[in-house]
């Protein structure tokens, strides 16, 4: 099977633009979850998607956003971009049983300048 | 406000000796964790998992202890091996509904 996959790996964008990060799960798997890491912070949640839809969503601004696709493909985009948003970015895939674990992404590592 | 703490930023350990990593939550109605190791530019690999009907779960060298009326978890490798050398972060949750909850990490650094 494969696993998660992220695209781009590596970006490098200004403050003021906007980004938008892509992750295909691991087939069959109907949950996507985002997670956000920084030096000191750990994985911060933003947002799990479950058959196109936002089931839990974090505390971030609303300058954060994702959405599914009907293939359980995954998107998320930040407008505005501020330096501190430079960070990886981690998608995690789950088949979502009553104790299924997350699977994930290799993450899309952004640096806002 | 962090539910899952990780209170050792950083552990060096011996290679062959035990490592014991440590993490604890406030939420008491988490009842489920799992432990990842990540290594640099590569994604969280899962561990093991240990739920709350359980207060010990063995997986090869990986160990997790859980003390439900401590809010306490522990992942014990033993013997520690330099490929042990990662980041590792405990996760916590309530129903599968909900997100996982993650700690802020430890670095663990296994001399040879």
């Amino acid at each position: 099977k494969a696993g998660v996959t992220q695209t781009p790996r590596y970006l490098i964008k200004t403050r003021g633009q906007q980004v938008t990060l892509s992750c295909s799960p691991i087939s069959g798997h109907r949950s996507v979850s985002w997670y956000q890491q920084t030096p000191g912070q750990g994985l911060q949640f933003l947002f799990e998607y479950f058959s196109e839809t936002q089931r839990n969503k974090g505390n971030f601004p609303g300058r954060f956003s994702g959405r599914q696709f009907s293939n359980s493909r995954s998107e998320m985009n930040v407008s505005t971009l501020e330096l501190g948003d430079s960070a990886l970015y981690l998608c995690a895939s789950s088949p979502d049983t009553n104790t299924g674990e997350l699977f994930f992404g290799e993450g899309s590592r952004l640096t806002v300048l | 406000d962090q539910q899952v703490k990780q209170n050792s930023p950083s552990l060096s350990v011996q290679e062959g000796r035990i490592s014991i990593l440590n993490c604890d939550y406030t939420n008491s109605m988490f009842d489920y964790f799992l432990w990842y190791k990540k290594y640099p530019a590569e994604g969280p690999t899962f561990l093991i998992s240990i739920s709350s009907i359980k207060d010990k779960n063995e997986d090869g060298r990986f160990t997790v202890f859980l003390n439900k009326s401590a809010k306490h978890l522990s992942l014990h490798i033993v013997p520690s091996q330099p490929g042990d050398s990662a980041v590792y972060f405990c996760a916590a949750r309530g129903s599968k509904r909900q997100n996982f909850v993650f700690g802020p990490g430890t670095r663990l650094s296994v001399l040879p």
